[in-house]
């Protein structure tokens, strides 16, 4: 079984630019979940998604981060004007649906704003 | 609010020996699930061990095992036997409604031959 798939695992930007990640969970994941992990700290939840809809968006910094996922499977986080604070790694991770299932996560994408 | 508390930054132990993680949490729910993850230098986060709340026997996962204390609200994790590959960031973390994970800061394990 294929694992949670992220891309870029890097990428290096300038403040006030725009930046995208995408995922692409485990095959038949009905949830997915975007983390912000900045360094030294734990993973702290940004978004979650059920199928296309949104269950938790508390956390995301709407004036500068947007997500979506088109067909209840892929998703793109993206970052527009990216600022110095924004450097961390982003994680992505999936499950079967809410409950007790384990999320699965990614290889995460580190992203540096300079 | 939820909140996990690791209060040990960094751990040390040598191989084929035990060390154990302390985690601490807040919560006012009565069923819940606890977690360890691993996170090696790849970044990518690894199920270590999983406790509901409602049980009141310890997990266990070969090598690894919790001491769950719903009272204390305190969670540690026991590696025996150390192995080099256990050298990693550990994470506690608590679930949450509806499916949040709250992570701990961490403990990073050095393991020593």
């Amino acid at each position: 079984e294929a694992g949670v798939a992220q891309s870029p695992r890097y990428k290096i930007i300038e403040k006030r630019q725009s930046v995208a990640f995408w995922c692409n969970p485990i095959s038949g994941h009905a949830t997915l979940y975007w983390y912000q992990q900045i360094l030294g700290q734990g993973p702290k939840l940004l978004i979650q998604f059920q199928n296309n809809g949104v269950v938790d968006d508390s956390q995301l910094p709407k004036d500068r981060f947007s997500a979506e996922r088109l067909k209840g499977v892929d998703s793109t986080l993206k970052i527009q004007p990216a600022k110095l604070e924004d450097s961390a790694v982003y994680l992505c991770a999936s499950s079967w649906t809410g409950g007790s299932y384990e999320q699965y996560f990614g290889p995460g994408t580190r992203l540096t704003v300079t | 609010a939820q909140t996990v508390t690791q209060s040990q930054p960094e751990m040390s132990v040598q191989e084929a020996e035990t060390v154990t993680l302390s985690c601490t949490y807040d919560t006012s729910e009565s069923d819940y699930y606890l977690f360890w993850y691993k996170q090696p230098p790849s970044r990518q986060m690894i199920l270590v061990i999983r406790q509901e709340a409602y049980k009141q026997q310890n997990a266990t996962e070969n090598r690894f095992s919790v001491n769950f204390q719903k009272a204390a609200k305190s969670f540690s994790l026991k590696i025996s036997d150390s192995q080099l590959g256990d050298a990693a960031m550990y994470f506690c973390a608590y679930r949450s409604a509806p499916d949040k994970l709250i992570f701990g800061t961490g403990t990073r394990l050095q393991v020593f031959p």
